[in-house]
């Protein structure tokens, strides 16, 4: 079993929907981040995490320590926002743990 | 620039050939890691250098694998006699001591032919 589990592996939604994908993890953390690859390209950091929630426009990130689980959230999504999306545990001030990552399709 | 620059940003090497890739921090991050994906698979873990500490070499696959960091700034990553399971994006990203947010740079993609 990995130590960072997201769910779902795969999501295709129609614009406009609202998209949640959602991480657990097993290890004691510091912190949190959410991760966008877009196909081709670099990795862009969107959110870290340590409690609570965090919002940037329409995007939403909660996080619940007890519970060991966080939601990224999407509003009114776009094609646009088509990418693999990729939890990443960060253990201790060192190495991240990462998820395997969601890959979202947005049709128009 | 003021992000994390690699170098090349693609590369195609024959199979047994050895290969260096590079990594530019941002200046004045002292924690510089590595990390890879294959197709298909998500992202793995090799190797983390902090300041002057010894680095972490725990996700290094195997003996053909090192890396060095010079004069705590540019590391190099060097992959001797390879092969075809080593085709991957090879990315690096760099923090500030004692943040846990990582500045990721657009990677190098590595095929072996």
């Amino acid at each position: 079993k990995n130590e960072v589990e997201q769910s779902p592996q795969n999501l295709t939604a129609q614009e406009g929907e609202f998209i949640t994908i959602n991480c657990s993890y097993s290890v004691g953390i510091s912190a949190l981040h959410w991760l966008q690859q877009h196909p081709g390209g670099g990795i862009v950091s969107l959110f870290m995490l340590s409690s609570g929630k965090k919002k940037h426009g329409r995007l939403i990130a909660t996080i619940n320590i007890q519970e060991k689980h966080s939601s990224l959230h999407i509003t009114a999504s776009h094609p646009r926002d088509s990418a693999v999306y990729i939890c990443a545990a960060h253990q201790g001030a060192q190495k991240l743990v990462f998820g395997q990552g969601t890959r979202l399709t947005i049709n128009p | 620039g003021a992000g994390v620059s690699q170098s090349p940003s693609n590369k195609v090497t024959e199979k047994g050939k050895d290969v260096e890739l590079r990594c530019d921090p941002i200046s004045g991050h002292t924690a510089l890691y590595w990390y890879r994906q294959s197709l298909g698979q998500g992202l793995e873990f090799l190797i983390y250098f902090q300041g002057n500490s010894a680095p972490d070499k725990s996700g290094l696959p195997s003996d053909r694998f090192s890396a060095e960091r010079t004069g705590g700034s540019v590391s190099t990553l060097t992959i001797q006699r390879t092969q075809q399971e080593d085709s991957a994006v090879y990315l690096c990203a760099s923090s500030l001591m004692g943040s846990t947010e990582a500045f990721f740079g657009q990677g190098t993609r590595l095929t072996v032919v």
